[in-house]
């Protein structure tokens, strides 16, 4: 079946502006997270959404970075007035409820963010 | 808070031979899984081994095994008779039922031909 998904694949805006990510999960997972992954760093937790609610918030950096789910599918993470330091690979994962034995999460190919 | 260190940022193998990439981690946590992705240049992010603390048994998959001391707080991975396509990063991660993984700042491995 499909994996997970992710658009744009390549992002470049300027300094300032807002973007918007989108994640699409594998079918009937409920579990969604987002990642981030800084150039030489590894990847860094942003935010797990179970369902439409977002248990856990704890990792998102600053208050211009949020995140929604809508229908148990498709997340957005948006970041307003972009600064360089956001300049990262977002990575989205989704895991599904029966793998609570493995507590695998499948990931998609990310979204390449440049802030010039 | 758990951490996961990984201390070696490069390694390189020739083709058909093994090699051992390091993960320590530091937890107070009993029941947790440990987990080495692989993420070459596509930047996916694939599953190369799972372990659960519980389990005394090294995990294996094919050409991949651990070596994972509880005690020691160490989880590395062996890769026998690598191949050139095994060229990628390699992240060692910690879950416990935080639903999300902590991972270490990889390891890039080269292998030559």
């Amino acid at each position: 079946g499909a994996g997970v998904s992710q658009s744009p694949s390549n992002k470049v805006t300027e300094k300032g502006k807002d973007v918007e990510l989108r994640c699409d999960p594998i079918s009937g997972h409920t579990a969604l997270y987002w990642y981030r992954q800084s150039l030489g760093q590894g990847l860094e937790f942003l935010i797990y959404f179970q369902g439409n609610s977002a248990p856990d918030k704890s990792g998102l950096p600053s208050d211009r970075f949020s995140a929604e789910r809508t229908g148990g599918s498709v997340s957005t993470l948006t970041i307003q007035r972009t600064q360089q330091e956001d300049s990262a690979v977002y990575l989205c994962a989704s895991s599904s409820p029966r793998d609570t034995i493995t507590y695998e999460q499948y990931f998609g190919p990310g979204t390449r963010l440049t802030v010039t | 808070a758990q951490t996961v260190t990984q201390s070696q940022p490069e390694m390189s193998v020739q083709e058909a031979e093994t090699v051992t990439l390091s993960c320590t981690y530091d937890t107070s946590e009993n029941n947790y899984y440990l987990f080495w992705y692989k993420q070459p240049p596509s930047r996916q992010m694939i599953l190369v081994i799972r372990q659960e603390a519980y389990k005394q048994q090294n995990a294996t998959e094919n050409r991949f095994s651990v070596n994972f001391q509880k005690a020691a707080k160490s989880f590395s991975l062996k890769i026998s008779d690598s191949q050139l396509g095994d060229t990628a990063m390699y992240f060692c991660a910690f879950f416990y039922n935080t639903d999300k993984l902590i991972f270490g700042t990889g390891t890039r491995l080269q292998v030559f031909p």
